[in-house]
């Protein structure tokens, strides 16, 4: 089984739709994250939920809102979409509580804004 | 911010070879340093976890000592083999509980 899934694996969409990508944990995690692998191939946090509380909310555009139902589940939805969205978006898992634990990563959603 | 910086870039090493790259990081507003291994069309992977000035840690023939009061860690691969190419990210956890990466090492070891 998957530890970190995400869906879709490849998004190829047009500017100025919305769309969503999804993630799920099968970890017992209680701390997720949404990260976007920039053009300089830099992993960059976005956002980060604790048992569906939003904890971590970097400066980013708010056509950008993650949604958590669950704590096993952490979405991502895109408002109108422009071309610099264009990127690798990872989710990732954690226990949480203290300092010293890793994170696990999805295999990412490559979104292609044309 | 903490501004991360990893070095080389990049390494080509023959099968073999020991290597070791590095990672710099302000010193100040800092709780833990992570290490990954990032296969090509795969997922970030984490090899390690340090929190304590001094922390080495291995795991097979990789291993990493972390150094917080200069701001600095080293991942060393001893005997690299071809299996271990891939890019190496170094992460500090700053107080905000967010993690920075470097741009990573990345890491081709011919057979």
């Amino acid at each position: 089984d998957t530890a970190v899934s995400q869906t879709p694996k490849y998004l190829v969409t047009q500017m100025g739709n919305d769309k969503s990508i999804k993630c799920e944990q099968n970890l017992g995690h209680d701390t997720m994250y949404w990260y976007k692998q920039d053009s300089k191939k830099f992993l960059k946090i976005m956002f980060s939920y604790n048992n569906k509380e939003l904890i971590i909310n970097e400066t980013v555009p708010n056509r950008f809102s993650p949604k958590s139902p669950d704590k096993a589940h952490l979405n991502l939805h895109i408002n109108s979409l422009e071309l610099g969205d264009s990127a690798v978006y990872f989710c990732a898992s954690s226990p949480w509580g203290g300092i010293s634990y890793e994170q696990y990563f999805g295999p990412g959603t490559r979104l292609t804004v044309t | 911010i903490l501004n991360v910086e990893q070095s080389p870039q990049s390494l080509h090493v023959q099968e073999g070879d020991s290597t070791n790259f590095t990672c710099s990081f302000p010193s100040s507003n800092f709780y833990a340093l992570h290490w990954y291994r990032w296969e090509t069309a795969k997922s970030p992977e984490a090899l390690f976890v340090m929190t304590l000035n001094g922390d080495e840690k291995k795991k097979g023939r990789i291993s990493a000592t972390l150094n917080t009061k200069e701001g600095y860690s080293y991942l060393y691969i001893k005997g690299s083999q071809p299996e271990d190419s891939a890019t190496y990210l170094c992460a500090p956890l700053n107080q905000g509980g967010k993690l920075i990466f470097g741009q990573g090492t990345e890491l081709s070891v011919k057979p």
